[in-house]
């Protein structure tokens, strides 16, 4: 069972752009929730995490938003760039279970110039 | 500063035939995970080894076996390869407890 969900699966961003990408979980022992940026021919690399004791993370132009009584947590890519183009993938887990991620689908975003 | 490698980078297999996916990791990690990724499946856990001597079925185990060789090297075994095999596999290593996955480049399988 998919208890990550990951929307859209694809995204079209203009440069200078706000992209959103949004994930809803299930579980709600769930306790850290990462993001991942993969770029084609790569490995996927963590690129900002969160924990449920607090709403929202910024680094740099990189945002990620927490809704715990929704169960949805979002990524926002503030002033998008070409170099933004990758594929993203949201990811929780439950530390007490050791440290194994549950994976969305992944979003494919493409910022054009 | 190597981090995760992966060997074979790109495998062909016919339907049938056995193979070993490599993984060594030099960061000193306690955890090591296999994943296989599919378009719009995400990242779906085969097995992972919470620590050395230790290994357990993830998401998708079926058709794969692994072994934890010693601290830095987790295998990854497909004894009869099927087409539903062909993906793009990662290998990933991590702290114990809840820290950033660092992930391999991949291996590109395909099977015919």
């Amino acid at each position: 069972q998919q208890q990550v969900k990951q929307s859209p699966q694809s995204l079209i961003v203009q440069k200078g752009g706000i992209s959103i990408i949004n994930c809803a979980y299930e579980n709600t022992a769930f306790d850290y929730f990462p993001w991942y940026q993969q770029f084609p021919g790569k490995g996927p690399a963590l690129l900002i995490a969160i924990r449920p004791d607090v709403s929202e993370k910024k680094e740099g132009r990189f945002t990620i938003s927490f809704n715990k009584s929704a169960k949805q947590f979002s990524l926002h890519i503030m002033d998008s760039q070409p170099g933004d183009s990758a594929t993203y993938f949201c990811a929780a887990s439950k530390e007490t279970s050791g440290s194994r991620l549950t994976f969305g689908e992944g979003t494919q975003l493409t910022v054009n110039p | 500063n190597a981090g995760v490698t992966q060997t074979p980078k790109f495998q062909v297999l016919k339907t049938g035939q056995s193979m070993t996916l490599q993984c060594a990791q030099d960061m000193n990690h306690n955890s090591m995970y296999w994943y296989r990724q599919d378009p719009g499946m995400g990242l779906r856990l085969i097995y992972y080894s919470a620590s050395e001597g230790t290994t357990d079925k993830g998401e998708v185990p079926n058709g794969y076996n692994v072994s934890r060789l010693n601290k830095r090297e987790f295998s990854l075994r497909l004894e009869s390869a099927a087409p539903s095999q062909t993906s793009v596999y990662f290998c990933a290593s991590s702290r114990t407890g809840t820290n950033g996955y660092t992930f391999g480049s991949g291996t590109r399988l395909t099977v015919v």
